[in-house]
């Protein structure tokens, strides 16, 4: 079974550029993932889909994050204009369905910014 | 709003000896998973607890679910180099099940 793919693995840009970044999950996994994970500390769900509908974006910068989830498989997250604090590693995860017991959350490598 | 924290930050132990590490919730949880990371790679699923009090064991690992379903526990036994990461919980509440992942612990083995 073929694993949560991401791309690109690393991006250079300076401060104020766009970014884009891309995330195919498993097949079939019905909850996609977005985590900012900064040097040291935890992952920080930036935001979940359930098929192609939001879950929950409580914690995404709406003034310069955005994301969508065409047609419920492939996913991408955007920024716009990038920060110096948008350095960090972004994940994409998905899980099976949202109900108890199918949530374990498969992680793709991450996309590693650095924003000069 | 929700927070995971986890204790200790770092430990370094000597290849044998036991490990702990301890996630505390400021709200009940619904469940609470446990992923290990390894230097330079990404989140990897180890358990999910769901029942109050649960104890589960992998091999080495116990993993035990608080009573009041706000904290839980990483424990491990004769710790090997392979133990080498940072140990994640990640913890479920709300109406939409949020998820959210507590601090880390960073585990290092000196063989």
């Amino acid at each position: 079974e073929a694993g949560v793919a991401q791309s690109p693995r690393y991006k250079i840009i300076e401060k104020r550029q766009s970014v884009a970044f891309w995330c195919n999950p498993i097949s079939g996994h019905a909850t996609l993932y977005w985590y900012q994970q900064i040097l040291g500390q935890g992952p920080k769900l930036l935001i979940q889909f359930q098929n192609n509908g939001v879950v929950d974006d409580s914690q995404l910068p709406k003034d310069r994050f955005s994301a969508e989830r065409l047609k419920g498989v492939d996913s991408t997250l955007k920024i716009q204009p990038a920060k110096l604090e948008d350095s960090a590693v972004y994940l994409c995860a998905s899980s099976l369905d949202r109900q108890m017991y199918q949530e374990t959350q498969y992680f793709g490598p991450g996309t590693r910014l650095l924003v000069l | 709003g929700q927070q995971v924290m986890q204790i200790p930050q770092y430990q370094h132990v000597q290849e044998g000896e036991d490990f702990t590490t301890y996630c505390n919730s400021s709200t009940t949880l619904s469940n609470i998973q446990w992923y290990k990371q390894r230097p330079g790679g990404h989140p990897v699923f180890l358990i999910q607890l769901v029942k109050s009090g649960e104890v589960k064991k992998q091999k080495r690992l116990t993993f035990q679910f608080g009573e009041a379903k706000k904290n839980s526990s990483l424990h491990i036994t004769a710790t090997q180099t392979t133990d080498v990461g940072t140990y994640f919980c990640a913890g479920r509440s709300g109406g939409y099940q949020k998820v959210t992942f507590g601090t880390g612990t960073k585990l290092q083995v000196i063989p």
